[in-house]
């Protein structure tokens, strides 16, 4: 009955090599988002979702792509990981992206070791 | 742009003392401002929304449009409030005529409170 569930936990890879995060939620929430936690705990908004939609997209490398499925699941690929990648991902979700001010869930976070 | 500046990363307090975590902002227009708190080992999660004007677990935040300030006080600090704080404004994003959200986080302040 997890709300927000993302897989893997952890990830330890090698750079240059092509990963994915998974993000599921079973709240019936409209919105969802990817953030980003660095090593100094700075959390920043990455993507956000709406219904299949993409709406937010921070200045963020094109080595990372969205991916929604369905307005249930906001999946993370990264190609070619580089060091500076290695943090904190945060999916997160909300009910409504139309201009309310609404709760967002967040995700346990999935942590990236880029060695 | 919108900012959000948390200008303590780190601030311990003993058990029974009064706590305040700072939160300051520049954002045009009517500012909509949230505190997200992150126990250890535990997601990320609304603590409290100012337009609730609520006081959740003795937590208080008062919007100060003058100082553009919205520090978060508790008069008691407990050992169980030790966690990362992040102050989080609100932000409308407009995306193909329609208006989204998003969470702008600071930097976030990590409370101790010894015993």
């Amino acid at each position: 009955d997890t709300a927000v569930s993302q897989t893997p936990k952890y990830l330890v890879t090698q750079m240059g090599n092509d990963k994915s995060i998974k993000c599921e939620q079973n709240l019936g929430h409209d919105t969802m988002y990817w953030y980003k936690q660095d090593s100094k705990k700075f959390l920043k908004i990455m993507f956000s979702y709406n219904n299949k939609e993409l709406i937010i997209n921070e200045t963020v490398p094109n080595r990372f792509s969205p991916k929604s499925p369905d307005k249930a699941h906001l999946n993370l690929h990264i190609n070619s990981l580089e060091l500076g990648d290695s943090a904190v991902y945060f999916c997160a979700s909300s009910q409504h992206g139309a201009g309310e001010r609404e709760t967002q869930y967040f995700g346990p976070g999935t942590r990236l070791l880029v060695l | 742009a919108q900012r959000v500046t948390q200008p303590e990363k780190l601030l311990s307090v003993f058990k029974g003392a009064p706590v305040e975590l700072k939160c300051n902002y520049s954002y045009s227009g009517s500012p909509e401002l949230f505190w997200y708190v992150q126990y250890s080992r535990q997601r990320l999660q609304l603590l409290l929304r100012h337009i609730s004007r609520e006081s959740i677990k003795g937590f208080t935040a008062d919007l100060n449009k003058g100082e553009t300030s919205f520090h978060l006080k508790k008069p008691f600090a407990q050992e169980e409030d030790s966690a990362m704080y992040y102050c989080a404004p609100f932000s409308g994003v407009d995306a193909g005529g329609t208006s989204y959200g998003k969470l702008t986080f600071g930097q976030g302040t990590i409370l101790t409170v010894h015993p």
